[in-house]
């Protein structure tokens, strides 16, 4: 059963830890992001990557890590430098190709205390 | 800025009724647009796919128009049900692949 899976669906973190959330996905998609949602905003892109070892910044990077070692996995790191890291995470893949669309996972929830 | 627009207000609906959702762009020249839609605490799901040579795309109860003089899409809903309650978001993509959403509209469709 072909998809996208993140874990876990609900993360809690004290101040000044850093957190990593898990993205994998089976689809054998080239391209995987990572967005960022908050309560009546869009999608906001932190970091994506078109191919394995190779990672671009998004339009809010800052305070965020990734890593692309396999071509199935896309996890991200939310250190303590991010200002305001509560929000609704949201992994994707993609062909990587033009009139691509999107596959989401269904999202981690992320609470700091 | 590149800008896309849309209802931020919830749209309330009759079951059996039409719905329209509108996406509006700014300082953008799209190659496609999509629309997803995202049910609460999950990730969104894609719909449909239209060009900007395309004016009008269909799938089953849905229907999207591109007026790119406008810089507009609609997105309808013909005879709505309760399970269409959901929030719409459209995606727009130029030159690259990766799309820019939009904040996404929520229809509330009443029994």
């Amino acid at each position: 059963d072909g998809g996208i899976t993140q874990s876990p669906k609900y993360l809690f973190r004290k101040e000044g830890q850093n957190v990593t959330l898990s993205c994998e996905q089976n689809l054998n998609h080239d391209a995987m992001y990572w967005y960022r949602q908050d309560p009546g905003q869009g999608l906001r892109l932190i970091y994506y990557s078109q191919i394995v070892n190779d990672f671009q910044k998004g339009d809010i990077a800052e305070g965020y890590s990734v890593s692309r070692e396999k071509k199935e996995s896309f996890p991200l790191t939310v250190t303590s430098a991010q200002k305001n890291p509560t929000a609704f995470y949201l992994c994707a893949s993609s062909m990587g190709a033009r009139e691509d669309t999107q596959y989401f996972g269904p999202g981690t929830r992320l609470t700091v205390l | 800025s590149q800008k896309i627009e849309q209802n931020s207000e919830a749209l309330n609906i009759q079951e059996g009724k039409t719905a329209t959702l509108t996406c509006n762009y700014t300082n953008y020249s799209p190659a496609y647009l999509q629309w997803y839609r995202q049910d609460p605490g999950r990730g969104p799901v894609f719909l449909l796919l239209i060009r900007e040579n395309e004016k009008e795309k269909r799938k089953e109860r849905l229907k999207v128009t591109f007026d790119t003089t406008l810089k507009q899409s609609l997105f309808h809903i013909t005879a709505s049900q309760p399970a269409d309650s959901a929030t719409y978001l459209c995606a727009l993509s130029g030159g690259s692949y990766i799309p820019t959403f939009g904040r996404g509209t929520s229809l509330i469709v009443h029994p």
